[in-house]
């Protein structure tokens, strides 16, 4: 049973670009939240999608927005790419009938130069 | 604004010792205290969790112990063993109606077991 699955590994972009990471959630997973980890920290909440639409959302700006496919799959879209934007970003999937059953994905390192 | 602070920021322990890594909360709506263990290039693993009616939960070598009128936690590792080198997470989650709740983080402590 594969878990969650992110897309790229790593990823190197320059100021002022964007940046589209992908998210597959774990098999009879249904809500997809994403986490921004920077270097040395605790995983900090973006934001999160049930039934394609954002259902809560953390303190980031509006670069930051997402997007979930009828499949459950997700899409994190950083627009404007600040050095401070460099972090590891997290998908975690979880049902909604186990509010708090989540599986991390292992992320995708950004790095902004 | 930090919800959730965890301390000591790093910790070496010898083989067979007691790790003990604490947390602190200040959202009294929190009602769900989980840890996670990340190992380099991997995302968070959920290791053991706690409601606030219990006061302490165990599972092999690790336990929970829960506070609820200081608004503290703290995980104990025992018989600490070289693998378990990592960095833990506490992280606190309030209710939400209809979805999936979010997790707070506390800022992680890096675990070193010497032997």
């Amino acid at each position: 049973d594969a878990g969650v699955t992110q897309s790229p590994t790593h990823l190197i972009k320059t100021r002022g670009q964007q940046v589209t990471l992908r998210c597959s959630p774990k098999s009879g997973h249904d809500t997809v939240s994403w986490y921004q980890q920077a270097l040395g920290q605790g995983p900090q909440f973006i934001f999160q999608y049930y039934e394609e639409e954002e259902r809560q959302r953390g303190n980031f700006p509006d670069r930051f927005s997402g997007h979930q496919f009828p499949n459950y799959s997700s899409e994190l879209n950083v627009n404007a790419l600040l050095l401070g934007d460099s972090a590891l970003y997290l998908c975690a999937s979880s049902r909604t009938q186990r509010r708090y059953g989540y599986t991390f994905g292992s992320g995708t390192r950004l790095t902004v130069v | 604004q930090q919800q959730v602070k965890q301390s000591p920021q790093s910790l070496i322990v010898q083989k067979g010792g007691i790790s003990i890594i604490n947390c602190a909360y200040e959202n009294t709506a929190f009602d769900y205290f989980p840890w996670y263990q990340q190992f380099p290039g991997k995302g968070p693993a959920l290791l053991i969790a706690i409601r606030p009616d219990v006061s302490e939960k165990k599972e092999g070598r690790f336990t929970i112990s829960f506070n609820k009128s200081a608004k503290q936690f703290s995980l104990h590792i025992m018989d600490s063993q070289p693998g378990d080198s990592a960095t833990y997470f506490c992280a606190a989650s309030s209710p939400n109606t209809g979805t999936a709740s979010k997790l707070t983080f506390g800022t992680g402590t890096r675990l070193q077991v010497t032997l």
